[in-house]
């Protein structure tokens, strides 16, 4: 089982461009999780979504939007991209009750 | 509201030091408890976890008892090598939060021979 892919690993992004960071995960869990992680400063939850249809909003939710039309993949969209959302951004999934299993994450920079 | 507290780092060992590395949380409701550990370059893996109170979580020589009465979560090991390098994260999964899990900032241990 591959468990959580994130694309791409490594992306630069100037300002106001925008990207999608994909996330997918075959272990059909119906819980999925973006996090951010600056330096010094642990995770933060952008968005999550407990099953297909549903997204809320986590912690650090302005500047990304999401989706999950499916159980498999849950990606994650900046629309104009600042240098604040200079991060290491990822994706986990699990099902209710245990631990998660994360991706290997995305490094972005935005210059 | 709830929150992971741990311990600021960075630690520095010799190999076969004894580690401790504080975490304390605050919850509503009853968490599980975790340990994740991150190698250089790579996502978060789950290290132990603990499900409810007086529970031992252990793995890899780690372990970490869930203590209700000092809401404590502390990871020890009794023997570090230098392969155990690697910053440590404690986090929590509260109930009706939509499994949320809720990281401290980390702690980084790095272990010289």
């Amino acid at each position: 089982n591959a468990g959580v892919t994130q694309t791409p690993k490594f992306r630069i992004l100037k300002i106001g461009q925008s990207m999608t960071l994909q996330c997918t995960q075959d272990m059909n869990h119906n819980y999925m999780y973006w996090y951010r992680q600056d330096p010094g400063m642990g995770l933060k939850l952008i968005y999550y979504s407990v099953g297909a249809g549903i997204t809320d909003k986590g912690e650090v939710p302005n500047g990304y939007n999401v989706s999950r039309s499916t159980t498999e993949d849950f990606p994650l969209r900046l629309e104009l991209a600042a240098p604040s959302q200079t991060s290491v951004y990822f994706c986990a999934s699990t099902p209710e009750g245990y631990g998660y299993t994360f991706g290997s994450g995305t490094r972005l920079t935005v210059v | 509201g709830n929150s992971v507290t741990q311990m600021e780092g960075p630690v520095t060992l010799s190999e076969e030091a004894f580690l401790t590395i504080n975490c304390t949380y605050t919850a509503t409701g009853y968490p599980s408890l975790f340990w994740y550990v991150q190698y250089p370059g790579e996502g978060l893996q789950l290290l132990l976890k603990a499900t409810k109170a007086d529970d031992k979580g252990s793995n890899k020589g780690f372990e970490a008892t869930y203590r209700k009465e000092t809401t404590s979560f502390h990871l020890e090991k009794g023997s570090v090598q230098v392969s155990d390098s690697a910053v440590y994260f404690c986090a929590l999964s509260a109930p009706n939060t939509g499994n949320q899990f809720y990281f401290g900032t980390g702690t980084s241990l790095t272990v010289i021979p």
